[in-house]
């Protein structure tokens, strides 16, 4: 395993809320990148990362911001939340070719 | 750009049966093909993956998957599955270009295993 951490697991929030999620890695892996996954769409690159402070977007990053300040660290905001970011967001780090470390998912309920 | 289709979203087998599950990507270039399996309220872990070479690849926990670039296709099999197999699966790609290529998943299907 990577060593992958979520947090938090699980939420639930309010419509209009800002949620941040947090994905902490202790590989020193370089690129991570958040999914979220839903029924019928399995998952969508939201936001990635290739190195400090270097994002850019994926195919649904509407709605979302990252920041990544340190190697190990990767965040993921809603800035105001909408009850179709209801999902699970999985956070991934990459060793080699195509093989991404999942975390084990963040669970965000938006009322 | 890469594209990945599962062609069933279900699949329901009885215990010690084969299974074979369907994946068909397109691409305009060379590729690199995966399968991840996600069991209930876990994250996703690696099966197998095709980088080059023999085009049948063996995976973790008996499965395997063959590569056959003129039907686009890498669909996964076991002889015989467990209880234990009842999971999702998926099938990504990502393309062998240079700089950052991003990995490519299917809808996922999910593999049913009954007694």
């Amino acid at each position: 395993d990577a060593g992958i951490t979520q947090s938090p697991r699980h939420k639930v929030t309010e419509t209009g809320t800002p949620v941040t999620l947090r994905c902490h890695q202790t590989e020193n892996h370089r690129y991570m990148y958040w999914y979220r996954q839903d029924p019928g769409h399995g998952l969508r690159l939201i936001h990635y990362s290739y190195g400090v402070k270097d994002t850019d977007k994926g195919e649904v990053s509407d709605g979302y911001s990252v920041s990544r300040s340190k190697t190990e660290d990767f965040l993921l905001t809603l800035e105001s939340a909408t009850s179709s970011q209801t999902s699970v967001y999985f956070c991934a780090t990459h060793r080699e070719a195509g093989e991404l470390f999942f975390g084990e998912g963040s669970r965000l309920t938006v009322l | 750009a890469q594209s990945v289709t599962q062609l069933d979203s279900q699949v329901p087998v009885f215990e010690e049966a084969p299974v074979e599950l369907r994946c068909n990507y397109s691409s305009s270039v060379s590729v690199y093909l995966f399968w991840y399996v996600q069991y209930p309220n876990q994250g996703l872990q690696l099966l197998l993956k095709y980088l080059s070479g023999s085009t049948l690849v063996k995976g973790i926990n008996g499965f395997e998957a063959e590569f056959n670039k003129s039907q686009t296709s890498f669909h996964l099999r076991k002889p015989s599955v467990h209880i234990s197999d009842t999971a999702e699966y998926f099938c990504a790609v990502l393309g062998g270009g240079t700089g950052f290529q991003k990995l490519v998943f299917g809808t996922g299907t999910r593999l049913l295993v009954s007694p």
